[in-house]
């Protein structure tokens, strides 16, 4: 079946730091790729999405590729804030209309 | 603001009881899901419906229960509730009731159910 494998946090980091949660994928034909969001208190939030290979989804300076040949959607982020701090979720939907999501990467970010 | 709309935000019940969670999915979406979070299963479906009908269906127990109304409005039923079904549970929304080219899902803030 599908499957989402997300990296285990937490990740800290500085602020103005490079970000990279990774994120790879098991599943059957052609998935379409999400990264969503969880801010402390509040609900999820989709951040970003990649429909087909090599796209890239970008978002608030968030950026992941599909990356077929390597199955993996890893999140990036040039230079973190302390409002980033979140938990971050992988996630997939192929040939079924709900998404399989990974485990979450909780991100802690320090001034 | 996703859109999705959903009450209670939070909600404090015994064992044994039933409560009803009640969502309304952005404007002009069809389907309706429903995900539990808890911290030790993470994020799991549970159900979805189309346009009223059921769709898919998860790892929703025979204690809960689910359907969605002509306004397309959905209510989750949760019943004999037990101490372990205390989590946030989110309804969700979109368009299309299938997969296509990125069939975006959009969530609630969710509600916390927590049972005493």
């Amino acid at each position: 079946g599908d499957s989402v494998t997300q990296m285990e946090g937490p990740v800290t980091l500085s602020e103005e730091a490079f970000l990279t949660i990774n994120c790879t994928y098991t599943a059957t034909g052609y998935p379409s790729l999400f990264w969503y969001v969880q801010y402390p208190g509040e609900g999820l939030q989709l951040l970003l999405k990649a429909t087909k290979a090599d796209d890239k989804g970008s978002n608030k300076g968030f950026e992941a590729t599909y990356r077929k040949e390597t199955t993996s959607f890893h999140l990036e982020k040039g230079s973190v804030q302390v409002s980033d701090s979140a938990v971050y979720f992988c996630a997939l939907n192929s040939g079924y209309s709900t998404l399989t999501f990974g485990k979450g990467t909780m991100l802690l970010v320090s001034p | 603001d996703s859109g999705v709309t959903q009450t209670p935000k939070h909600l404090i019940t015994a064992t044994g009881q039933r409560v009803t969670l009640r969502c309304s999915p952005r404007s002009g979406d069809l389907s309706v899901y429903w995900y539990q979070q808890s911290l030790d299963q993470g994020l799991q479906f549970l159900i979805q419906y189309y346009n009223g009908e059921e769709r898919a269906k998860g790892n929703i127990l025979e204690r809960f229960s689910a359907q969605q109304f002509p306004d397309l409005h959905s209510e989750l039923n949760l019943s004999s509730l037990e101490l372990g079904d205390s989590a946030l549970y989110f309804c969700a929304s979109s368009v299309a009731g299938t997969t296509s080219s990125g069939n975006t899902i959009y969530f609630g803030e969710g509600s916390w159910l927590t049972v005493v």
